[in-house]
């Protein structure tokens, strides 16, 4: 089992849609959890940080984080052609010094 | 403006040869990372380095090395004991360590080797 797992995708929504990206990581000690955003060729950004279960919003961005389940998601709401990207979720693993990034799954948002 | 400066963005290599990434922050960031990302495969961590004249192995450290002699600098040399070194490489800094903030991360040198 990888440590952290996504679907690479491509997902597909439409403009204007809620497009929800979705994580799941192997240990259960995680403590901070990651979405960073990277266009094709380009480096990674952040986009959300969550270190408690719940909810956290920023905009038209949400993550959504259940360690009872060990599954953290990304909500993307009005979605743009702009957040046409590969979205990369990142947890920390055994010591809070190592960050473990899944593969990535690529978003498409069509017209 | 302050940031991560990756050199060269595109390097091409002969088999056999070494040859060396530089990253370069005026982030006044303690620690800094060297990444590789291959198609489908994510980001792997080669070497961290949490301060000047300290550093780690990552889980893929085999056929690189690294250096931290200034706080601003980190240059990764990937050796000719790499076995499949074409890959795109990140650097990236931190206030601290990873877990507890973000990573901000240099343009990325993309290397072929021929």
């Amino acid at each position: 089992q990888k440590e952290v797992e996504q679907n690479s995708g491509p997902l597909s929504v439409p403009e204007g849609a809620i497009a929800s990206l979705n994580c799941t990581y192997s240990d259960r000690g995680s403590q901070s959890f990651f979405w960073y955003r990277q266009y094709s060729g380009k480096s990674p950004e952040l986009i959300m940080f969550i270190y408690s279960n719940g909810d956290k919003e920023d905009g038209r961005f949400t993550a959504q984080l259940n360690k009872a389940s060990q599954y953290v998601s990304l909500l993307i709401r009005d979605s743009q052609p702009s957040d046409s990207a590969t979205y990369l979720c990142a947890v920390t693993t055994g010591t809070a010094s190592k960050l473990t990034f899944g593969t990535g799954t690529r978003l498409q948002v069509t017209l | 403006d302050g940031g991560i400066t990756q050199s060269p963005k595109y390097l091409f290599r002969k088999e056999g040869q070494n040859v060396t990434l530089s990253c370069e922050q005026n982030l006044n960031h303690d620690a800094m990372y060297w990444y590789r990302q291959d198609p489908g495969q994510g980001l792997r961590l080669i070497y961290y380095s949490q301060i000047v004249n300290d550093f780690q192995k990552g889980d893929i450290a085999e056929g690189y090395s690294v250096s931290r002699e200034k706080k601003e600098s980190f240059p990764l040399t990937v050796t000719s004991a790499q076995k499949n070194p074409t890959a795109f490489y990140l650097c990236a800094s931190s206030i601290a360590g990873q877990g507890i903030g973000e990573l901000f991360f240099g343009e990325g040198s993309r290397l072929t080797v021929l």
